[in-house]
């Protein structure tokens, strides 16, 4: 059972470049997340999904853009990569919404470096 | 939106017990109070979760106050694989998108 795969893991950017980060859950969770990760910080919400075709804005969504066209896949775009974007990337799944049940399940995380 | 506040690190000897505490005073009747670890190198993990009663579980303790400002995660025997970035959580009982991490408690085990 894979869980929450992302990929890439690593990617190094030139500042003005796009690219797609991927992830993958095969658990069929509704809920799926994209969060960032700056050194010495906790995690901010960048988009959130809430099923297949949905997704809306969390903390910190400027600079990026969401899709969710099939349930198990989420992907975050970056369309003009900015250095302040240099950061770890995590997704994560939720079987349910809410405080009762929602335990949420994490990737590795995908490093990205913008030059 | 609730807050939580915790110590930004604690330190602990291995195989001895730790109190990681959290502090909720805004917390609301429908928040939750869950627990998540970040190992190095790794993404979060989940630990453990509840609204009023204590819980156990097979990684660690969860002891709310009775008021529910507070509660404390319980590590019974800390071991060098417990070293990670603790964080608590509130989360209510229906909205999925408030989930804020905050900084965490950085809980340091020496042998």
């Amino acid at each position: 059972n894979a869980g929450v795969t992302q990929t890439p893991k690593f990617r190094v950017l030139k500042t003005g470049q796009s690219m797609t980060l991927l992830c993958a859950q095969d658990m069929n969770h509704e809920y799926m997340y994209w969060y960032r990760q700056d050194p010495g910080m906790g995690l901010r919400l960048i988009h959130y999904s809430v099923g297949e075709g949905t997704t809306a804005k969390g903390e910190v969504p400027d600079g990026y853009n969401v899709s969710r066209l099939k349930k198990q896949n989420f992907l975050l775009g970056l369309e003009s990569a900015a250095p302040s974007q240099t950061s770890v990337y995590f997704c994560a799944s939720s079987p349910t919404a809410g405080g009762a049940t929602g335990e949420l399940f994490f990737g590795e995380g995908s490093r990205l470096t913008v030059l | 939106d609730a807050k939580t506040t915790q110590p930004n690190s604690m330190e602990s000897n291995e195989e001895e017990p730790v109190h990681l505490p959290c502090n909720h005073s805004t917390i609301s009747g429908t928040d939750y109070i869950h627990w998540y670890r970040q190992l190095p190198s790794q993404g979060p993990e989940y630990v453990i979760h509840g609204l009023t009663s204590n819980v156990n579980n097979r990684m660690a303790s969860l002891a709310i106050a009775e008021d529910r400002k507070s509660s404390t995660l319980i590590l019974h025997r800390a071991t060098l694989r417990d070293a990670a970035v603790y964080y608590c959580i509130l989360r209510d009982r229906w909205n999925t998108d408030k989930l804020i991490f905050g900084t965490g408690t950085r809980l340091q085990v020496f042998p």
